[in-house]
């Protein structure tokens, strides 16, 4: 089992909010993570946009729109990036990362579609 | 602003060895770590290791110990990652990222094992 499962596609319409999850494998609880989130689009490197551990320890990337927020699901053990107002140039994939025993660990990627 | 300019594409035969070299600027070289991550076509990202371009401190991902080789030229302000023993796995785009939360990256340099 993945240290972090994200479902692979989403779609959603344009103006409108999506939430993209990061779970974390059972017995790792994501309350003790910074969970850490980046864009990437065709043809180029990741982006960061966000880390996230709790409302009192988050950080905004450089730059990156405040419609961009993390979250946490303690009940899902899971990581949440929510994109709010929907814009055609969010359709990106978009990964989340932890640092876990010792290594950086990536999810495996959402493919956000904005249609 | 921060840059990190990788090199250029190479091609190489299995069992063949490969540098890729990361050229920082718009920050001090030798105050924030680099990292290399790499990304096979339409897969996701994979972390690798990092380097402390200050002390020389190297930590390589379980799964390329023996096989990588991070170092750096502080006079230069670049750093190189280095793998050996090629196998047609490893081909990718090969990615630097600065800092604690990889917050800059760089172009990416394509790899190709082929014989």
């Amino acid at each position: 089992q993945a240290v972090l499962a994200q479902p692979s596609s989403l779609s959603a319409s344009p103006g409108a909010s999506a939430s993209l999850t990061c779970t974390l494998r059972s017995g790792i609880n994501v309350g003790t993570y910074r969970i850490y989130w980046y864009q990437q689009k065709p043809g180029s490197p990741p982006q960061y946009l966000l880390k996230y551990k709790s409302d009192s320890d988050k950080q905004q990337g450089s730059g990156v729109p405040s419609r961009f927020s993390g979250s946490k699901d303690a009940s899902a053990n899971a990581g949440i990036l929510l994109i709010s107002g929907l814009q055609s140039e969010d359709e990106a994939d978009y990964y989340c990362m932890i640092w876990h025993s010792s290594a950086w660990v990536f999810g495996g990627g959402t493919k956000l579609t904005v249609l | 602003q921060v840059q990190l300019v990788q090199s250029g594409a190479e091609v190489k035969k299995p069992g063949a060895s490969v540098k890729v070299s990361c050229k920082a600027s718009g920050y001090t070289f030798t105050s924030s770590d680099i990292h290399w991550v790499r990304q096979a076509t339409g897969q996701g990202l994979e972390w690798m290791g990092w380097m402390n371009p200050n002390s020389g401190n190297t930590g390589y991902a379980q799964k390329f110990q023996g096989r990588v080789t991070m170092t750096r030229n502080t006079s230069i302000r670049t750093a190189y990652l280095e793998l050996s023993s090629l196998r047609s796995e490893d081909t990718a785009m090969y990615f630097c990222a600065r800092g604690a939360w990889f917050d800059s990256w760089g172009q990416g340099t394509l790899v190709t094992v082929s014989s």
